[in-house]
């Protein structure tokens, strides 16, 4: 099946640091890629849509100068949160659509915490 | 805009007994996906169930079935001979492709509860 990893799966940093979050589609190419944030027992909130080669495309409310994303390949996206603060604490989940099928498989997330 | 309605917030189920989650969507497209996924608590999301609405069997996936009713736009998900891994959050979740987005549109997810 459609593997898709992300690493880190846990990150602690300190106040004002940078974080860098990486998915991969392990044996597919995703020409896109999901990044959503999940609140505890909330659904999934998209964060932004990335596309190989391209910039990514923001939702409404997400700073795009925050969490940047970087597409550069159709296996790998990296999403970097910038000067982190503790309400940037939370699960990070990626997804990445596999071309062929139209179907999003997601990564295990990442938990972050912000001291 | 798409919608997704998941109106059972929890549901619980005996062990080998058989479960059918609800979904409903609201779309005015007439090509789309749609998809089960079920969260459980290591929080990975799992892909359970695809269904292409153009086609009008329903998926099936071992023990997962769904009942996808296009004209009342419904896509319910049928879980037979319960297991306790099956306990898990199940989001139901639109893919409107066919109008060039390939966002997902998730409903609020059932909590699901397998007793033994």
């Amino acid at each position: 099946g459609a593997v898709v990893s992300q690493h880190p799966s846990r990150v602690i940093c300190k106040s004002g640091t940078s974080v860098k979050i990486e998915c991969r589609s392990l044996d597919f190419q995703a020409t896109t890629m999901f990044w959503y944030r999940q609140f505890p027992k909330k659904s999934l909130m998209l964060m932004a849509t990335s596309n190989e080669g391209s910039k990514a495309t923001y939702e409404q409310g997400v700073e795009k100068d925050k969490f940047l994303i970087n597409h550069a390949s159709l296996t790998l996206s990296t999403l970097t949160v910038t000067s982190a603060h503790p309400e940037d604490s939370s699960f990070y989940i990626c997804s990445a659509r596999e071309d062929s099928t139209d179907t999003q498989y997601f990564g295990p997330g990442t938990r972050l915490t912000v001291l | 805009a798409q919608t997704v309605t998941q109106s059972q917030p929890e549901m619980s189920v005996q062990e080998a007994e058989t479960v059918t989650l609800s979904c409903t969507y609201d779309t005015s497209e007439n090509n789309y996906y749609l998809f089960w996924y079920k969260q459980p608590p290591s929080r990975q999301m799992i892909l359970v169930i695809r269904q292409e609405a153009y086609k009008q069997q329903n998926a099936t996936e071992n023990r997962f079935s769904v009942n996808f009713q296009k004209a009342a736009k419904s896509f319910s998900l049928k879980i037979s001979d319960s297991q306790l891994g099956d306990t898990a959050m199940y989001f139901c979740a639109f893919d409107g492709s066919g109008a060039g987005s390939y966002q997902l549109t998730f409903g609020k997810g059932t909590k699901l509860s397998v007793i033994p």
